[in-house]
């Protein structure tokens, strides 16, 4: 099984901050790879699949990069609304295969 | 609006089989652009993916777990379902249906989610 990483486990940051996670694949998944964000007693939503492309309705300041082993998530400005935990998906092959969450908080 | 519901008990025995329905309103579990997929987390852990099945009824599971899990589907009843059986504590989670993009692919959108609890 294709085993997912990611970094920072947590973070604490400020409103309007530059945030960036890191997701990095154990092999080569092309770009079938996504980005979602759970908060608490919430069911996950996704905010970008292939890399790279953002979901309907997900605002602009969050973006996805990366092909291959290494991708980043980005959140240009963070909002009160951002705090959340954001797990990557690789959907390569079976078993499909999450990361194991970074958990963003209030500094 | 595609919308996911899972249903089934909230309370399961130890040894006994979990049995979770996920019922789709708003759109056809026979369309086949998707598949239907099962994710689960335990209480303060991550995400596991459980498997998936395709309308017509090809499935897809997680070797962790094949020899105790199926996943079958009611596509007159547009509904689709798990099995779990042999569960331990360890099965206690959060167990979330959602809907699966053939290509690109993504999980979206997903059910509320239902706790089950494996206690005696």
């Amino acid at each position: 099984a294709i085993q997912m990483t990611q970094s920072p486990s947590s973070l604490s940051a400020s409103v309007g901050d530059r945030v960036t996670i890191t997701c990095r694949a154990s092999q080569g998944i092309r770009n079938d790879l996504g980005w979602y964000q759970q908060k608490p007693g919430k069911a996950p939503k996704l905010l970008i699949y292939a890399a790279s492309s953002l979901q309907s309705g997900v605002p602009s300041r969050f973006s996805g990069s990366g092909s291959g082993t290494d991708f980043t998530l980005t959140i240009s400005s963070l909002q009160p609304e951002d705090f959340a935990t954001y797990y990557c998906l690789q959907d390569y092959n079976y078993p499909i295969t999450f990361g194991p969450g970074t958990k963003v908080d209030i500094k | 609006q595609l919308q996911l519901q899972e249903s089934g008990p909230g309370l399961v025995k130890p040894s006994e089989t979990l049995s979770l329905t996920c019922t789709v309103s708003g759109g056809s579990i026979s369309s086949s652009s998707y598949y239907w997929g099962w994710i689960r987390q335990p209480p303060g852990k991550g995400l596991e993916w459980i498997g998936s099945i395709y309308y017509s009824g090809s499935t897809y599971y997680n070797p962790s777990l094949k020899s105790r899990v199926t996943i079958s589907v009611d596509t007159s009843k547009n509904q689709f379902s798990l099995k779990l059986s042999s569960v331990t504590a360890a099965d206690t989670a959060v167990y979330y249906c959602a809907r699966r993009a053939v290509a690109p692919r993504w999980f979206d959108p997903w059910g509320q989610g239902t706790l089950v609890t494996v206690s005696s």
